[in-house]
């Protein structure tokens, strides 16, 4: 089966500057995720959607970070304004409803100038 | 807060087993035990899981430990390939988030 898409795969802008990516999960995985990952930590959740609906957003910066999920398939994060603290690799991650094993996408790499 | 206590790094001769320890002394009844990996610029690759039996798969083998405080992955003939962040996470049923913490860095040697 076809993995997770994301795109784009690098990505450099100046702060203050907006970008958004992209996801494109596993083919009937209700259950979709962003994580930021940080040069040298773990990666971090950031949003997770069931269907379109949000589940969880706790950790999401709302002031500047926004997600949807339309018709409960693909995914864009979008962040405006970006600051240099964004700079990090963002992960999309889909799995079946109610499932315990995450797939993840290769990930969006942002540089922040 | 993570709930899980690994060693930073390791090195590990190809060919050899590696054995990777995780300490999870405040797990719960109802909590699993997860282990993934992440190669460089990859995202993270789902390994095993379990509760309280040991597992194994085609990729790794699991060990329990009967009071479930620890736990130790092994990779049974490591390979270069292998080298890789791999991240120890407990994870309770109908809990959805995959909560990471910086995991062991391990590095095989040929």
């Amino acid at each position: 089966e076809a993995g997770v898409a994301q795109s784009p795969r690098y990505k450099i802008i100046e702060k203050r500057q907006s970008v958004a990516f992209w996801c494109n999960p596993i083919s009937g995985h209700a259950t979709l995720y962003w994580y930021q990952q940080i040069l040298g930590q773990g990666p971090k959740l950031l949003i997770q959607f069931q269907n379109n609906g949000v589940v969880d957003d706790s950790q999401l910066p709302k002031d500047r970070f926004s997600a949807e999920r339309l018709k409960g398939v693909d995914s864009t994060l979008k962040i405006q304004p970006a600051k240099l603290e964004d700079s990090a690799v963002y992960l999309c991650a889909s799995s079946l409803a109610g499932a315990n094993v995450l797939t993840f996408g290769a990930g969006s790499r942002l540089t922040v100038l | 807060d993570a709930k899980t206590t690994q060693p930073p790094s390791m090195d590990c001769a190809e060919g050899r087993a590696a054995n990777l320890p995780c300490n999870h002394s405040t797990i719960s009844g109802n909590e699993y035990v997860y282990w993934y990996r992440q190669i460089h610029s990859q995202g993270p690759q789902y390994i095993i899981h379990g509760l309280k039996n040991n597992e194994t798969n085609e990729m790794a083998s699991l060990i329990i430990t009967e009071d479930r405080k620890s736990s130790t992955l092994i990779l049974p003939h490591a390979t270069l390939r292998d080298t890789a962040v791999y991240y120890c996470i407990v994870r309770a049923t109908g809990d959805y988030k995959l909560s990471f913490g910086a995991g062991t860095t391990v590095t095989v040697r040929a």
